[in-house]
């Protein structure tokens, strides 16, 4: 089945800093979505994003599916920024997710 | 963007009793609805897929005559936990599908005495 690796596995950060995330895939992807899970445990969609580049305000993202990773872009980093961020890939009708990057971002 | 709704968002009961979470996609009609678990600080597990108006799809492992679950509407899928033991603690959480994403619901935190 599909394999999804997230790196790296924790991110300390002052506030202001800029982060790259990681997303590595097994297989070809026509369906790929980053997520953030907050410290209450809801997961926010981020991004849907096989391939190409889209922004969001301070985020963005870069899937290259030849090459079988994408990457998330958080840039001038808040607070409220902190949480687990999961990338995940349809597979077989249902989601496989990455082990999540957590994200600590302290004032 | 589209909005899923999960109820009770919390629950805490005692062994034996059963509970039941439901799961609304409030703007959107969802014909594939999902259920999850998940343990502190690990990812997403996914129970079973849910599908209107037939029998749910369940994963290796997760017992469908203790985790029963309808999905009566293209809107609403429920899930029981029938005779819940402390074991069943845990982060419950729905998702409906479009054609190209999924969106979750906040979770319920389920706490089994």
């Amino acid at each position: 089945g599909i394999q999804v690796e997230q790196s790296p596995p924790d991110l300390i950060l002052q506030e202001g800093a800029n982060s790259t995330l990681r997303c590595n895939f097994s297989d070809s992807v026509n369906n790929l979505q980053w997520f953030h899970q907050n410290p209450w445990g809801q997961l926010i969609n981020l991004f849907y994003i096989p391939s190409g580049t889209k922004q969001n305000g301070r985020l963005s993202a870069t899937t290259v599916a030849t090459e079988r990773y994408s990457l998330l872009y958080i840039s001038s980093s808040q607070t409220t920024d902190s949480g687990v961020y999961f990338c995940a890939l349809r597979g077989a009708q249902k989601l496989v997710f990455g082990q999540g990057t957590r994200l600590t971002i302290n004032p | 963007g589209a909005v899923v709704s999960q109820h009770p968002s919390w629950v805490i009961c005692k062994s034996g009793t059963s509970v039941k979470i439901e799961c609304r996609s409030l703007d959107f009609q969802a014909t594939t609805m999902f259920w999850y678990r998940q343990f502190p600080k690990q990812s997403l597990m996914l129970m079973a897929t849910s599908n209107e108006g037939s029998k749910a799809t369940y994963e290796q492992g997760v017992e469908k005559d203790k985790f029963l679950i309808n999905h009566a509407s293209l809107t609403l899928s429920t899930l029981t936990v029938t005779s819940a033991h402390p074991e069943d603690s845990s982060f419950y959480i729905c998702s409906a599908a479009t054609s190209h994403e999924q969106f979750f619901g906040p979770g319920t935190r389920l706490t089994v005495l």
